[in-house]
């Protein structure tokens, strides 16, 4: 399995405080991915990082900010949290052969973030 | 419409027997294809890329209609560890950036 850990791995928090998650890849994986996850929604993809310092939105950006200074990092930021972002948040990263069948990406194992 | 639209489920089979799962994406620019499997609790996982031409692994095959712009993925033999909810995938983007979309999931269980 690819070497990508997301950290916390659980976490609670009060309405209105900032909170950051952490992905961490060891494969020089060029792409990286945070995506949220609730019943009835499936995956959806919040914000992408296309390289250092490159990123850009998803589906769900609204209320939730992205870094990626190192390739092996890339942060998610809730800048205030609300109970709507209570999730289990997916870091994954995409290997080689981006655009092709050969394309595989990994997933960390999840954050469980809970807004109280 | 929804960029990747699967069969909602639930699918409950016994053992033994064949099961279908069904994909349409709304990109027709989308350049490839997977299908994920996601355990209970756990990280989605790459069950199979999807070839053009099909593409078949022990009792798994995946298809791709371009034209229709659909994926399926058919299951023989099904096993209790087959139990999990399978994720339609498709990667589509340009230049320097490629974008991974995921269907809801369909949820599949297997009864003795």
């Amino acid at each position: 399995d690819a070497g990508i850990t997301q950290s916390p791995r659980h976490k609670v928090t009060e309405t209105g405080t900032p909170v950051t998650l952490r992905c961490h890849q060891t494969e020089n994986h060029r792409y990286m991915y945070w995506y949220r996850q609730d019943p009835g929604h499936g995956l959806r993809l919040i914000h992408y990082s296309y390289g250092v310092k490159d990123t850009d939105k998803g589906e769900v950006s609204d209320g939730y900010s992205v870094s990626r200074s190192k390739t092996e990092d890339f942060l998610l930021t809730l800048e205030s949290a609300t109970s709507s972002q209570t999730s289990v948040y997916f870091c994954a990263s995409l290997g080689q052969g981006a655009g092709t069948e050969k394309a595989e990406a990994f997933f960390g194992q999840g954050t469980r973030l809970t807004v109280v | 419409r929804k960029e990747v639209e699967q069969d909602p489920g639930p699918f409950n089979v016994p053992e033994g027997a064949t099961v279908a799962f069904n994909c349409t994406y709304s990109n027709s620019a989308s350049q490839s294809f997977f299908w994920y499997r996601q355990d209970c609790r756990k990280e989605p996982k790459l069950l199979m890329s999807v070839y053009s031409s099909g593409n078949e692994d022990g009792r798994f095959t995946a298809q791709l209609n371009r034209a229709s712009q659909y994926i399926s993925l058919l299951i023989r033999d099904s096993k209790l560890s087959d139990s999990a909810t399978y994720l339609c995938v498709v990667n589509w983007g340009g230049g320097s950036n490629y974008k991974l979309t995921f269907g809801k999931g369909t949820l599949l269980t297997v009864n003795p």
